[in-house]
């Protein structure tokens, strides 16, 4: 059965880096049926897809277009987990963070989120 | 503003079938599948339904998705208590080139 365990700070000052990690198991991040998701939920933007990582036997990404000059989404296969890095943070990026797996063409497995706050 | 558009509320009594909706357009749900997310509060979102009408393992039959042109339902038969979470619709939208969600229906059970 597949897990997805978050980790990461939960307040950040704006400007700086948001980074969060997803380790996974019961799966391989370099799967070739599965893609690799973050996604954030807030009051203000609700659910919010942010992109993905995935391994078709090269690494693809896609990015949101609201954080693509921002954001950095990248697989450690050595650690069997992914991670997001969102730069240049300010307060509209507070949220709860979750990742997630794609396996059927939907967000089958979710992690447990995280709230992150931006604020100095 | 969501790209996909719910009704923010809805309720039903114990035992009777609600639905509740999902519009969209030509660039997603028109043209790519419709997934269904049930979220209790505290709590991640839980994959209900996925390619419009399919039901992952553990997910009773009393749940059943539908889509028609570019809009979708989700239905619930033998309303309960446990039922009362938010309802979110996803697609992904192929001029966005990305996933994108509805605002979420709550449901409320009476």
């Amino acid at each position: 059965q597949v897990q997805l365990q978050q980790s990461g700070p939960g307040v950040v000052k704006p400007s700086q880096t948001l980074s969060l990690t997803c380790a996974i198991s019961g799966d391989s991040v370099s799967s070739n049926i599965a893609a690799w998701y973050w996604i954030r939920q807030s009051p203000s933007r609700g659910l919010e897809w942010l992109g993905r990582t995935y391994y078709r036997s090269k690494w693809y990404y896609d990015y949101a277009v609201s954080v693509k000059s921002r954001i950095s989404i990248n697989p450690d296969t050595s650690k069997n987990q992914f991670s997001l890095q969102l730069n240049s943070v300010t307060p509209e990026d507070t949220a709860v963070y979750y990742c997630a797996q794609d396996k059927t063409g939907a967000f089958d497995i979710w992690g447990q989120g995280t709230m992150v706050t931006v604020s100095s | 503003q969501s790209v996909l558009t719910q009704p923010p509320s809805a309720s039903g009594t114990p035992g009777q079938r609600v639905t509740t909706s999902c519009s969209g357009s030509s660039s997603n749900i028109g043209s790519n599948t419709v997934n269904w997310y049930q979220q209790l509060p505290g709590t991640a979102p839980k994959l209900l339904i996925y390619s419009n009408n399919q039901r992952p393992s553990g997910v009773p039959d009393r749940f059943s998705g539908s889509k028609s042109g570019t809009s979708a339902s989700l239905a619930i038969s033998g309303l309960q208590s446990e039922d009362e979470a938010d309802y979110y619709c996803a697609a992904w939208d192929d001029s966005l080139n990305g996933v994108v969600f509805g605002g979420g229906t709550k449901l409320t059970v009476l």
